[in-house]
């Protein structure tokens, strides 16, 4: 079956601008979780969607913001972007009966200038 | 407040002998706790998990420890392969997955 599908792979963006990022889960899964993962501080949670609705949330600052549709795909957006924003943002789907295993995309690298 | 700790950033080890990865938690409400392998330009792969009432489990040269009174979990490799050169992530669950910092594996040949 189909991976974890993230567009686009690449991003570079201008400070101030803004950008949305998609992912598109496993067919079937209705968990999207969103992270950001920057050098030499891992993965850090931005946010976790299930059926439309946002469970859980990290703490990232009001820029950052999700949705979810109705065929799980999931969109992530930041706006006024920072040098800081510079990362690699991963999704990852689960179907929270494969005793919590998320399968991840190949993410979005952001790079802000 | 980091809840997950991978404290050893880096890891070498020869071809054929165990690595063993460490990780300690802070947060004793974490039910379940999973590592996963990540290379280069990929996103990270699931390796192995554990629920937090087992003390062991194990699949292939692939390992994981609990020890829950200790809060400390490791990763037990055995033989190791240059394949498993990598980027280690501990993560735990409580309503969410929480991930460490990682842990870069070079395999030594």
């Amino acid at each position: 079956k189909a991976g974890v599908t993230q567009t686009p792979r690449y991003l570079i963006k201008t400070r101030g601008q803004q950008v949305t990022l998609s992912c598109s889960p496993i067919s079937g899964h209705r968990s999207v979780s969103w992270y950001q993962q920057t050098p030499g501080q891992g993965l850090q949670f931005l946010f976790e969607y299930f059926s439309e609705t946002q469970r859980n949330k990290g703490n990232f600052p009001g820029r950052f913001s999700g949705r979810q549709f109705s065929n799980s795909r999931s969109e992530m957006n930041v706006s006024t972007l920072e040098l800081g924003d510079s990362a690699l943002y991963l999704c990852a789907s689960s179907s929270r009966t494969d005793n919590y295993g998320y399968t991840f995309g190949s993410g979005t690298r952001l790079t802000v200038v | 407040d980091q809840q997950v700790k991978q404290n050893s950033p880096s890891l070498s080890v020869q071809e054929g002998r165990i690595s063993i990865l460490n990780c300690d938690y802070t947060n004793s409400m974490f039910d379940y706790f999973l590592w996963y392998k990540k290379y280069p330009a990929e996103g990270p792969t699931f390796l192995i998990s554990i629920s937090s009432i087992k003390d062991k489990n194990e699949d292939g040269r692939f390992t994981v420890f609990l020890n829950k009174s200790a809060k400390h979990l490791s990763l037990h490799i055995v033989p190791s392969q240059p394949g498993d050169s990598a980027v280690y992530f501990c993560a735990a669950r409580d309503d969410k997955i929480i991930f460490g910092k990682g842990t870069r594996l070079h395999i030594l040949p």
